[in-house]
C-alpha cells in the first residue's frame, strides 16, 4: 500500500496566516491527490482535487501543490471556519489510502 | 445536489455481520463508481471498497475476505456487509460517491453521506 505521511499532526496558527500542510507519498503517485477538510461530528468534504484544483464553491484562499511526492495544500488567510482537520488521500494505486490528518486550531 | 444517507443497526455483536445501506438521491447508482469508508473515534479515515456498473467491485485487501459490496439500482442504492465483526471494526461508516478528476481514473471522493456509528459490542 502507498504511506501517506502528513506533517505536522497538528497546528495551531492565527486568524489571517499563511497554513501551510504536507503530505508525502511512500512512492510516486503521480497528481492523483486529493485534500479533504473535516469539522467535528460532520463528514469530511473535498478541498482540492488532483493536487492543485480547487473543488467548486470552495474558497480560493484555499490552494495545492505538488513537487514529486510531496503535496502542500495552503491557506493564505486562516479564518475562523477552517477550524477543522484535513486529510489527504492518493488514489494513483489501490487500496486509495489517506494521511493520519493534520488538526488545524486557532491560536 | 446530490444526497447519500447511511442507514442501519447501529449496534452489531461480536462476530456477527454488519449490514449498512446508503440510499442516494439526485443521481442514479448506475452511472457513478460507489464507495463505502470508515473512522473510529477519533482516528483517520480507512477505505473499504466501492461498487461500479452494478457488479463489479474493489476492496481493501486490508478486509481480506469480511466485506462485500452491492448495488440496487432498482431502490437507487448500494450496501455494505462486514462479516465476523470485533471491537476494531467500531467506526463511523460514510459511504461516497467516486469520481474521476481531471482524467479518467476514478478516486475522488466528492459527496458523502453524514455517516453512521455502528458499534461492535455484546
Amino acid at each position: 500500500d502507498i504511506q501517506m505521511t502528513q506533517s505536522p499532526s497538528s497546528l495551531s496558527a492565527s486568524v489571517g496566516d499563511r497554513v501551510t500542510i504536507t503530505c508525502q507519498a511512500s512512492q510516486g503517485i503521480t497528481n492523483y491527490l486529493n485534500w479533504y477538510q473535516q469539522k467535528p461530528g460532520k463528514a469530511p468534504k473535498l478541498l482540492i482535487y488532483d493536487a492543485s484544483n480547487l473543488q467548486t464553491g470552495v474558497p480560493s484562499r484555499f490552494s495545492g501543490s505538488a513537487s514529486g511526492t510531496d503535496f502542500t495544500l495552503t491557506i493564505s488567510s486562516l479564518q475562523p471556519e477552517d477550524i477543522a482537520t484535513y486529510y489527504c488521500q492518493q488514489y494513483n494505486n489501490l487500496p486509495y489510502t489517506f494521511g493520519q490528518g493534520t488538526k488545524l486550531e486557532i491560536k | 445536489q446530490v444526497q447519500l444517507q447511511e442507514s442501519g443497526p447501529g449496534l452489531v455483536k461480536p462476530l456477527e455481520a454488519l449490514s449498512l445501506t446508503c440510499t442516494v438521491s439526485g443521481d442514479s447508482v448506475s452511472g457513478f463508481f460507489w464507495s463505502w469508508i470508515r473512522q473510529p473515534p477519533g482516528k483517520g479515515l480507512e477505505w473499504l471498497g466501492f461498487v461500479y456498473y452494478s457488479e463489479s467491485t474493489e476492496y481493501n485487501p486490508s478486509l481480506k475476505s469480511r466485506v462485500t459490496i452491492s448495488m440496487d439500482t432498482s431502490k437507487n442504492q448500494f450496501s455494505l456487509k462486514l462479516t465476523s465483526v470485533t471491537a476494531a471494526d467500531t467506526a463511523v461508516y460514510y459511504c461516497a460517491r467516486v469520481t474521476g478528476g481531471s482524467g479518467t481514473t476514478f478516486g475522488v471522493f466528492d459527496y458523502w453521506g453524514q455517516g453512521i456509528l455502528v458499534t461492535v459490542s455484546s
